[in-house]
């Protein structure tokens, strides 16, 4: 069964609102959790890694302020995308490591 | 940073025929995944193998760490074998996240 569980798994969005992508690590505590970003018909780049209790790590390029990232918990890490525009729409995954890496079911974000 | 390159990008294939997938990496890897992206998008695990080979119903995948390639063999290709397959690595100084190749992008055909 899964391990890692993302929800939604599709979110349809107005320019200008903010959506929140939840990502829980079922059986397993995390300290760790990976975002993944993937633009149709290309490949999965990382966005950010996400620490239980302290701050993100963003990637060359991506905007902190507008993907905000939390680590609530051990089983939980949220993604945040404010101020949503048309070129926000992705494909966005995350993984936890557990000996390697799991991930959950992606969010299909389209903003119109 | 680390280079992954899967060839080929796109095969197409009959039910029933084998195939090869590759995938080649620049640097020394602590970790290589093979994973198939359904239509859905959701990531399938299929192999953890940083070296050796493993087996798992049709599909099997040999890691030579040395010579810095994975090899992900698929036989009696079914329909429903159809989809993306990446490759992903891990490598020294990294915190766990994976770099993917670009993808095969494999279709096969009834």
């Amino acid at each position: 069964g899964a391990v890692v569980s993302q929800h939604p798994s599709r979110v349809i969005c107005k320019s200008g609102t903010s959506v929140k992508i939840e990502c829980r690590s079922l059986d397993f505590q995390a300290t760790t959790m990976f975002w993944y970003r993937q633009f149709p018909k290309q490949s999965l780049m990382l966005m950010a890694t996400s620490n239980e209790g302290s701050k993100a790590t963003y990637e060359q390029g991506v905007e902190k302020d507008k993907f905000l990232i939390n680590h609530a918990s051990l089983t939980l890490s949220t993604l945040t995308v404010t101020s949503a525009h048309p070129e926000d729409s992705s494909f966005y995954i995350c993984s936890a490591p557990r000996s390697f890496a799991f991930f959950g079911q992606g969010t299909r974000l389209t903003v119109v | 940073g680390i280079q992954v390159e899967q060839s080929p990008p796109d095969l197409i294939l009959q039910e029933g025929a084998n195939s090869t997938l590759r995938c080649n990496f620049s640097d020394s890897v602590n970790n290589l995944q093979w994973f198939h992206q359904n239509p859905w998008g959701q990531l399938i695990n299929l192999f953890y193998i940083p070296s050796g080979t493993k087996q798992n119903g049709r599909l099997s995948a040999t890691t030579v760490a040395t010579e810095r390639y994975s090899l992900l063999y698929i036989s009696s290709s079914q329909t429903t074998d159809s989809g993306v397959y990446f490759c992903a690595v891990n490598y020294g100084g990294s915190q766990g996240n994976l770099i993917f190749g670009k993808g095969t992008k494999l279709s096969v055909k009834p």
